[in-house]
């Protein structure tokens, strides 16, 4: 079964640093999300990617953020000068044009200390 | 704007049915998903129903909506232990954002 491929699995990062994190949609889907779980909390929307550009974006999704396709296959996150408040579980999710409902990837466990 | 509540906790015994419930605001909503959540793993999607449904059925799992008082719910019969998770529902209009429920936590004890 098709699935969505997230990379890395956890990964810790110094305040102020920069993360690139990394997914891989299912190859037929067009449509491609982030998401992120605070420990313990809600699984919240930050930014919908459709026709290499940006469809939507939470407010937490500022300038802090960007998303990018730089290939035909990975769509990748990129936080900017991380906050401790920055570490959460980071879902990937894609999504085609069936009604198969959106897939998600197993998620990046960020820290920031 | 939307928003999904759901009980934060359910606890049953194997073998009973649980009913998960859940609410939302946004009646413009197309899709209503299921997704579970086990400790420390993705989500992963048990079922999705269309607003134009009262009802699904997929194995042990049943799914019925009430689109008037935008209320989900989902039934697991024959519950196991291996059900114990985290149950989030999640709404979406076509393919804009899922908005997610708080998820609910549903304990099986043998």
């Amino acid at each position: 079964e098709p699935e969505v491929t997230q990379t890395p699995s956890h990964q810790v990062t110094q305040m102020g640093q920069e993360v690139i994190l990394r997914c891989v949609p299912i190859s037929n889907h067009l449509y491609f999300y982030w998401y992120r779980q605070i420990l313990g909390q809600k699984v919240e929307f930050l930014v919908s990617f459709y026709n290499n550009e940006i469809s939507e974006k939470s407010e937490i999704f500022d300038d802090q953020f960007s998303v990018e396709r730089p290939d035909g296959s990975n769509f990748t996150l990129k936080i900017r000068s991380t906050k401790l408040e920055d570490s959460a579980m980071y879902f990937c999710a894609s999504n085609s044009l069936g009604t198969d409902g959106y897939t998600f990837g197993s998620g990046t466990r960020l820290t920031v200390v | 704007g939307e928003d999904v509540e759901q009980s934060l906790f359910l606890s049953v015994r194997e073998g009973d049915s649980s009913v998960i419930n859940c609410t939302y605001t946004d009646s413009s909503s197309t899709y209503l998903y299921w997704y579970k959540q086990e400790p420390g793993a993705g989500l992963q999607l048990l079922t999705y129903i269309f607003s134009n449904m009262d009802m699904k059925q997929d194995q042990r799992l049943t799914v019925l909506l009430n689109k008037k008082d935008k209320h989900l719910s989902l039934r697991i019969a024959d519950t196991q232990t291996g059900d114990s998770a985290i149950y989030f529902c999640a709404e979406s209009t076509g393919f804009q954002k899922l908005v997610f429920g708080t998820g609910t936590r549903l304990l099986v004890s043998p």
